[in-house]
Parts: C-alpha cells; structure tokens; sequence
C-alpha cells in the first residue's frame, strides 16, 4: 500500500504565481480532505470530498483557492494567485469513507510550500 | 464538538510508558475520543479511537474514565520514534464528519 500520494514535495514560487498541489489518495478510499499548517494557526481543514463531490469548502480561505476531484484517484488543490500569507504545508488526507469511519484518516507526508 | 485539554508538553525516558492525559469535560454521549500524533516534518498519523470502554491496538491502548471526561493514551514501551504532537479529539463518529480540530496537542519527547 502506497499510502496517500502528494506532489511536489516542496514548491517555492514568488508572489502572483499560480500554485498546483496534487494529491493521490489512498486505492478505494471516498473520501479526500485538503489540510494546510502552519505555526500560527495550526492545522486546518480546507475543503473534503465524499464520492469526488465536494462536501464542505468553508475552510477555503478565499476566491483564491480552488480544489477539484476529477475522479477516485486525484485531486488538486490550485492557488491563483499566490501570495506570501498563502506560505504553509499543505496535507492531503483520505478515508475509507464507509459508514462511521470518516474521522479515521490517513496523510499524506506533505507539500512545504513557499511563496517569495 | 467538545474542546479536549491537554498538557502541552512531557517527557518519557525511552523504554518506559508514556502516559498522554486528555481532558474532555463536555463530551457527548455519540462523540469518541481519537487520538493522533504528527512527528516532525511528517503527516500526523491516526493511533486509536474509542467511545467508552479500553482499546488496545498495535501501537498503543486508550484509557477512557467511567464518566467518559478524561481519557489517558498509553504507549506501552516509548521509543526514540514516539518523539511527536500527540492530538486528542472529540468527535461524532458518524457519516459527514468532517473537521478534525487537532488543536494543539501534547509535545512528547522521549529521552535517551
């Protein structure tokens, strides 16, 4: 088992550049969730998907971030454009998505990204 | 959800147990108590869950009161590599379960 899959692993970029971080969930897994880190405020939910539909994007911090799940098996999260608060690592995260299960997740090692 | 406390930090000489307090006084009668941990530069990683008896697993056994307000997550014999922010959460254990709040968790460094 691959675990989830997510690139690139680091991505430095200067501001107004357009950001695509890329996640491959676990094989069989329903449901996906895009996390972001940071010192200040932690880890927190961006947005998650059931099925590839999106569920919750309250956690979207603004119009600048976009996240789609075109089928079971890849989902990215897009940040046009990018600005230095947007500096964070972001984890993608997946579950069986089975009947009382969601709050099992498993992670992704990470994408450190850097906006100059 | 219910809000969980924490220590922020401990330490556990290697070989020994580690035993992680949680404290969560509001807890619903529906709601479990997760357990995760996130070392340094790495995803964090699902440990244990559970609702209101003990659970052993693998990688450690989780301790929930009677009252279910506190719970406690024993690493049996601490390694090097248990060195991580240990996560308490509260939650409903049902489908559209979505935000994991990891908080800010418990620093355990593990000595030589």
């Amino acid at each position: 088992d691959a675990g989830v899959i997510q690139s690139p692993r680091h991505e430095v970029t200067e501001m107004g550049q357009e950001v695509t971080l890329r996640c491959k969930p676990i094989s069989g897994h329903n449901s996906l969730f895009w996390y972001r880190q940071t010192m200040m405020r932690g880890l927190e939910l961006l947005i998650y998907f059931n099925n590839n539909v999106p569920i919750d994007d309250s956690g979207m911090p603004e119009d600048r971030f976009s996240a789609k799940m075109p089928n079971a098996s890849f989902s990215t999260l897009k940040i046009q454009p990018s600005e230095p608060r947007d500096s964070a690592v972001y984890f993608c995260a997946s579950s069986t998505g089975r009947l009382l299960a969601y709050n099992e997740q498993f992670f992704g090692p990470g994408t450190r990204l850097t906006v100059l | 959800d219910a809000k969980t406390t924490q220590p922020p930090s401990m330490d556990c000489a290697e070989g020994r147990a580690a035993n992680l307090p949680c404290n969560h006084s509001t807890i619903s009668g529906n709601e479990y108590v997760y357990w995760y941990r996130q070392i340094h530069s790495q995803g964090p990683q699902y440990i244990i869950h559970g609702l209101k008896n003990n659970e052993t697993n693998e990688m450690a056994s989780l301790i929930i009161t009677e009252d279910r307000k506190s719970s406690t997550l024993i690493l049996p014999h601490a390694t090097l590599r248990d060195t991580a922010v240990y996560y308490c959460i509260v939650r409903a254990r049902s489908t559209g379960a979505n935000n994991l709040f990891f908080g800010t968790g418990t620093r355990l460094t593990v000595i030589p």
